[in-house]
């Protein structure tokens, strides 16, 4: 099955530790993002990459920071300078320009 | 930037009555709309999008959405729904020449049978 698949579901980590969280996609998509989901602010854009070996900050970049090194991987790191990392996030992908977007099952970060 | 607004932050319906949530967004130019919804514990899947053409899509499971350019708004319909359409549902917008995707705050439903 085609789909993106974003790892591990929940994760947990003390304040001041980097995380970083997985997606991965085997839709031959060009165009992969990452948002943040809080509740009452719908989703909002952290970072998103066009093509590989290049990436755009979103609305949210501060305190985060991703790589795109392979077609089917966008990695995103949540650094220890990110002031409120504990919220759901979501990673996208979509063939490119405006179609739709495909997304992942999302991981839930808490830090404490 | 664009913005995308959503006014009913939470709606409750009985089945079988009628469901419409507002969408309105901010760009002059020509964009392309979305509604997503997420289901409790599932990922957020496409209802229906427009590109162009017809002002009036229908989407999966009965939904359907009006553009009206004039107002800049794209709502979401339902002539009667079920307990199943329980869920969030979130509109989205892009511009045409542009990569990034704007969402709404959402639209929790709950549906009572």
């Amino acid at each position: 099955d085609g789909g993106i698949t974003q790892s591990p579901k929940y994760l947990f980590r003390k304040e001041g530790q980097n995380v970083t969280l997985s997606c991965e996609q085997n839709l031959n998509h060009d165009a992969m993002y990452w948002y943040r989901q809080d509740p009452g602010q719908g989703l909002r854009l952290i970072y998103y990459s066009q093509i590989v070996n290049d990436f755009q900050k979103g609305d949210i970049a501060e305190g985060y920071s991703v790589s795109r090194e392979k077609k089917e991987s966008f990695p995103l790191t949540v650094t220890s300078a990110q002031k409120n990392p504990t919220a759901f996030y979501l990673c996208a992908s979509t063939t490119g320009g405006q179609d739709e977007q495909y997304f992942g099952p999302g991981t839930r970060l808490t830090v404490t | 930037a664009q913005s995308v607004s959503q006014h009913n932050h939470h709606v409750i319906l009985s089945e079988a009555a009628s469901l419409e949530l507002g969408c309105n967004y901010s760009y002059g130019g020509t964009v392309n709309l979305f509604w997503y919804v997420q289901y409790p514990g599932q990922h957020l899947q496409l209802l229906l999008k427009y590109f162009s053409g017809d002002p009036l899509v229908k989407g999966i499971k009965g939904f359907e959405a009006e553009f009206i350019k004039s107002k800049f708004s794209f709502n979401l319909r339902k002539p009667s729904v079920q307990w199943s359409d329980t869920a969030e549902y979130f509109c989205a917008v892009n511009s045409n020449t542009g990569n990034q995707f704007y969402f709404g705050t959402g639209t929790s439903l709950t549906v009572i049978p």
